[in-house]
């Protein structure tokens, strides 16, 4: 089975510019979520999605961030403009609505804003 | 409120020696507990799960967790560490009937030669 895929798996941009990030999910899965990992604050989540109507974005940094969820096998997570303290390695992840399923993660996206 | 506690940043062991990676939670509801492996430059991979069955866990590569509510616990361990297990490791935990995630700030396991 195609687990979580991202792309690209390496971005280098210049601050300024817009990064878009993409993911499918697992086929029939009907969460999908957004985290972010540095080193300095671990893993956080940015966004969930579930049955593609955003439920929580309490932890999108700034206005700078926004995601989408155009259908149920597509979601973008845009950074416009880019700041250098962006840089981090982002992931994407997906579950079933069942109560306790695990959340299948994507190898996630490199991301460094110079 | 909900939170989960990796007692170790650094762990090191031999190579055969037992692994042992702590965990605590707190929880004001029953919690499904869950162990994650991120290899460098990898995402997270489940290792195993607790959803209130049994509270011993398997799960891939040898490796087991107990859940011990008396303890608000959820450790990992494995037998015999082997090389390919260095990594680090997540310990999560979430609601009953919510997919919401808590991750611990994680344990890194150096295993020597």
């Amino acid at each position: 089975d195609a687990g979580v895929i991202q792309s690209p798996r390496h971005e280098v941009t210049e601050m300024g510019q817009e990064v878009t990030l993409r993911c499918k999910p697992i086929s029939g899965h009907d969460y999908l979520f957004w985290y972010r990992q540095t080193m300095m604050r671990g893993l956080e989540l940015l966004i969930y999605f579930n049955n593609n109507v955003p439920i929580d974005d309490s932890g999108m940094p700034e206005d700078r961030f926004s995601a989408k969820m155009p259908n149920a096998s597509f979601s973008t997570l845009k950074i416009q403009p880019s700041e250098p303290r962006d840089s981090a390695v982002y992931f994407c992840a997906s579950s079933l609505v069942e109560s306790n399923q695990p959340q299948h993660f994507g190898d996630g996206t490199r991301l460094s804003i110079l | 409120a909900q939170s989960v506690t990796q007692l170790d940043s650094h762990v090191s062991v031999s190579e055969g020696t037992p692994v042992l990676l702590r965990c605590n939670y707190s929880s004001s509801y029953s919690p499904s507990l869950f162990w994650y492996v991120q290899h460098p430059n990898k995402g997270l991979q489940l290792l195993l799960k607790y959803t209130s069955a049994a509270t011993l866990v398997k799960g891939i590569n040898g490796f087991e967790a107990e859940f011990k509510k008396s303890e608000t616990s959820f450790h990992l361990t494995k037998p015999s560490a082997h090389m390919s297990d260095a990594a680090e490791y997540f310990c999560v935990v979430t609601l009953y009937n919510f997919n919401k995630f808590y991750f611990g700030s994680g344990t890194k396991l150096n295993v020597k030669p």
